[in-house]
């Protein structure tokens, strides 16, 4: 079964106070694993797709990276503006029976303070 | 551009009672889908559809109900109430099946009593 594991569940930040947050996964085949951020009392903003280990993606202050059996979500010198929840999820590829559908983990509450 | 639009945003009700949460996108998306978001624990998929007139089962699709009959619609209907159907319920849709790319509606915020 596939899983998706966030940590920590929480996080608080000085500004400017750099950080990672972690994302472990099992899964048989995977064919890609996503981030997104969601704002309190609104819905998940998609903010990036790794398909292979080794993979980075980068957007402002954050980068996303990839290996075999985790991501890490690299938070560079946070603004309070990056308060969020971030969510990571898993999607397996064609050989499985979940093929298409996304598992997500319970995510990781980030608040950064001025 | 209005994106993935959810109706009701809070919604209360009493064991037993049916409902309908509406969803619309007006992306031209082929792909929809339901999940329920619980404190401590991720979004879970209740009911997808690939296209008009096609739907499927997700994770926790027991007490739901849905139907597809326009690409734009993608209702999700609760039979009869229960306590355990507390949450919130966000509304997805994608391009195409398979992208993981979702586009999230704003969330309906659901209590039953």
């Amino acid at each position: 079964e596939d899983q998706v594991t966030q940590s920590p569940e929480a996080l608080r930040l000085q500004e400017g106070e750099s950080s990672s947050l972690n994302c472990s996964y099992t899964v048989s085949g995977l064919r890609g694993l996503f981030w997104y951020r969601q704002d309190p009392g609104k819905g998940p903003e998609f903010l990036f797709t790794l398909y292979s280990a080794g993979e980075e993606k980068e957007k402002e202050r954050l980068k996303a990276t990839l290996t075999k059996k985790e991501s890490f979500l690299h938070i560079t010198a946070p603004k309070p503006e990056d308060s969020a929840t971030y969510l990571c999820a898993v999607q397996a590829d064609w050989t499985t029976d979940s093929w298409g559908k996304l598992q997500f983990g319970a995510g990781t509450q980030v608040v950064v303070t001025p | 551009n209005a994106g993935v639009t959810q109706t009701p945003k809070f919604q209360v009700l009493k064991t037993g009672q049916s409902m309908t949460l509406q969803c619309a996108q007006d992306m031209n998306h082929e792909y929809m889908s339901w999940y329920r978001q619980d404190p401590g624990m991720g979004l879970r998929l209740i009911h997808y559809s690939v296209g008009a007139g096609i739907t499927d089962q997700g994770e926790v699709p027991n007490g739901y109900n849905v139907s597809r009959s326009t690409t734009e619609d993608f209702p999700l209907r609760l039979l009869s109430a229960a306590p355990s159907q507390t949450s919130v319920y966000f509304c997805a849709s994608s391009y195409t099946t398979g992208s993981g790319e979702l586009f999230f509606g704003e969330g309906s915020r659901l209590t039953v009593l």
